[in-house]
């Protein structure tokens, strides 16, 4: 099975910074990467898909980069509204997805 | 708009059963994968099961493989999870995401919570 390593597990961070998490994959994965956001008591939220497409409907200062075993989602400038936990997820490896296991996001 | 509404959590005890419903509306059901997804209590998210647009194609994650089945009624616009012989690590909120064939989750129900405890 594929895992996926996320880093780092929490993070904090000031308004405006501009915030990196990676996903790692224990094999190539090609660009068959999403990042998903959840806040507290809600359902994830589909941000970036295929590595580096952005979600209709989600704003510009969230991206993804990557590709085989090395991903990257960047948020351009810190918004107090972005304090989630973030996930990556792999479908390369069907039929098993796999998640990492998220970075908790807060603000400094 | 799109909708995706779980139904038929609760308290259920070691080795018990419960079947989980999943209502659809604002997009055309039976043209879209769906799955069912799982977070245990603090945890974090874990793919349970897959089901294709028409049935025909299943797959599930090793930890519920023999003890849960899914499936589909596209006439009514609903996905199914029956989850037997339940154990404490199941419980978990249960969401049933939609999937546009392209192996990501592009809609989210609320969830449903499941909890197996005596």
């Amino acid at each position: 099975d594929i895992q996926m390593t996320q880093s780092p597990s929490s993070l904090s961070a000031s308004v405006g910074d501009r915030v990196t998490i990676t996903c790692q994959a224990s094999q190539d994965i090609s660009n068959y990467l999403n990042w998903y956001q959840q806040k507290p008591g809600k359902a994830p939220k589909l941000l970036i898909y295929d590595a580096s497409n952005l979600e209709t409907g989600v704003p510009s200062r969230f991206s993804g980069s990557g590709s085989g075993t090395d991903f990257t989602f960047t948020i351009s400038s810190l918004q107090p509204e972005d304090i989630a936990t973030y996930y990556c997820q792999q479908y390369d490896n069907l039929p098993q997805y796999t998640f990492g296991q998220g970075t908790k996001l807060e603000i400094k | 708009e799109v909708q995706l509404v779980e139904s038929g959590g609760g308290l259920v005890q070691p080795g018990g059963s419960l079947r989980l419903s999943c209502a659809a509306s604002g997009f055309t059901f039976s043209s879209y994968e769906m799955n069912w997804v799982r977070q245990a209590p603090g945890k974090g998210l874990e793919w349970v099961s897959y089901i294709s647009s028409s049935g025909s194609t299943i797959y599930y994650a090793d930890s519920v493989k023999g003890r849960f089945t899914i499936s589909r009624d596209n006439a009514k616009n609903s996905l199914y999870l029956q989850m037997n012989s339940l154990r404490a690590e199941d419980t978990a909120v249960y969401y049933c995401a939609r999937d546009p064939g392209a192996g990501r989750f592009d809609y989210w129900g609320q969830g449903t919570l499941v909890t197996v405890s005596s």
